[in-house]
Order: C-alpha cells, then structure tokens, then sequence
C-alpha cells in the first residue's frame, strides 16, 4: 500500500517568506509526527498529533511555527516569516497508535532552503 | 541534559565482515529502543525494537543488544553487503515520542 507522502519534496523561498509543508500519513494511521533534521544532526521532534488534536506541541522552535491536522488525515506544518535557520529536512511520520512499540514510518521529507 | 551519542566517526568496512555501532544514552531510562536505517534522501526506515529486559535481539544479519547499566546499545551487522551502505540511527522511546542519535554512516567495500 501507499506509504507516507509528503510535498513538495524541495522547497526554496527567501527569509521573511512563509511556507506550507504537507504530510499525507498511511491510512487508518491515527497518529502523526513532525520532525526536523538538520544538517548531521539527529532528528528533532517537533509536534505529535493524535486525531485530528495536538496533545504535544512542545518541540516547535518558536511561534513562527504551527501544524494543523484535518479528518485525522492530512496535516500541514506551517512556517512564517522564514529564517535561515529554519533550513532543514521536514520529516512526517505516521502510526497506527502512539504506544511505546508502535512504528513509525517516515515519509521522504520536505528539503526546506531558505536564502 | 539528555544526549544521545553514536559512533562520530563513519565507518567504512569491508564486504562480508561485521560492523559495530555504539549508541550511548544519559539521562534517559528508556523501556524501550529502536534501529532505524536512512538511505540519503529518504526518511528513517524502522529496522528493530529492543526492550528493556531484552539483552539481544535478532533479525536475518542484524543483532542488537541493549544494556541498560551501561546505557549502551550495540548494533551488529554480519556478512555485510554493499547495499547495507547506509546511515543508521538510534532512537529512544519516551510514550510516543522518538529522541534520536546523530547516526553512523556506514560505507561497506565490495
């Protein structure tokens, strides 16, 4: 079946411009993850989503930073007012629970470059 | 503070020998942890969990160990291939949330 789609999978912009990234999960899955990779570093959690609600939002780096989730589907992370420092590979993952042994799998990430 | 380390360095072995990467973890007491395989431009790909009271665990050429005093995963692949040419990673589970190491690259020689 499918797995996690996300888009577009490459993204440049200029600072100060706000971008949309989007995250199609496999279906069924009611769990949902945002991540960030930056540059050799490890992965960063950023949001979790159980349904279509947020109950952990504690990793987004600033208020600049938001996601939303509908019809426990699709979730759109969005980043205003872009930062060079906000360049990096968005990462959405997807579960069918959010249990300790749940797997997650990973779509193929978003390269954000922002100039 | 939390930290994660793995192997800084990237290893390069060759075809048909076993490769060994350490994953070192403070100030975490996971039940449980996770091996992910990252190809470039993809994202993780789930390889094995590992819980707690598991000393090892084994799937086809991977073999994982866990030690909890020690703080310390091990991560073995035998008889490797070119095409497990890869960055892993490491991954403690806290409820839902993954904290995850830096990753090792592994270059493997045919």
């Amino acid at each position: 079946g499918a797995g996690v789609s996300q888009s577009p999978s490459n993204k440049v912009t200029e600072k100060g411009k706000d971008v949309e990234l989007r995250c199609d999960p496999i279906s069924g899955h009611t769990a949902l993850y945002w991540y960030r990779q930056r540059l050799g570093q490890g992965l960063e959690f950023l949001i979790y989503f159980q349904g279509n609600s947020a109950p952990d939002k504690s990793g987004l780096p600033s208020d600049r930073f938001s996601a939303e989730r509908t019809g426990e589907s699709v979730s759109t992370l969005t980043i205003q007012r872009t930062q060079q420092e906000d360049s990096a590979v968005y990462l959405c993952a997807s579960s069918w629970g959010s249990g300790h042994q749940e797997t997650q799998y990973f779509g193929p990430g978003t390269r954000l470059l922002v100039l | 503070s939390q930290k994660i380390e793995q192997n800084s360095e990237a290893l390069n072995i060759q075809e048909g020998k076993t490769a060994t990467l350490t994953c070192n973890y403070t100030n975490y007491s996971p039940a449980y942890l996770q091996w992910y395989r990252q190809d470039p431009g993809r994202g993780p790909v789930f390889l094995l969990l590992i819980r707690e009271n598991e000393k090892e665990k084994r799937k086809e050429r991977l073999k994982v160990t866990f030690d909890t005093t020690l703080k310390q995963s091990l991560f073995h692949i035998t008889a490797s291939q070119p095409a497990d040419s890869a960055t892993y990673l490491c991954a403690l589970i806290n409820d839902y949330k993954l904290s995850f190491g830096a990753g090792t690259t592994v270059t493997v020689r045919a």
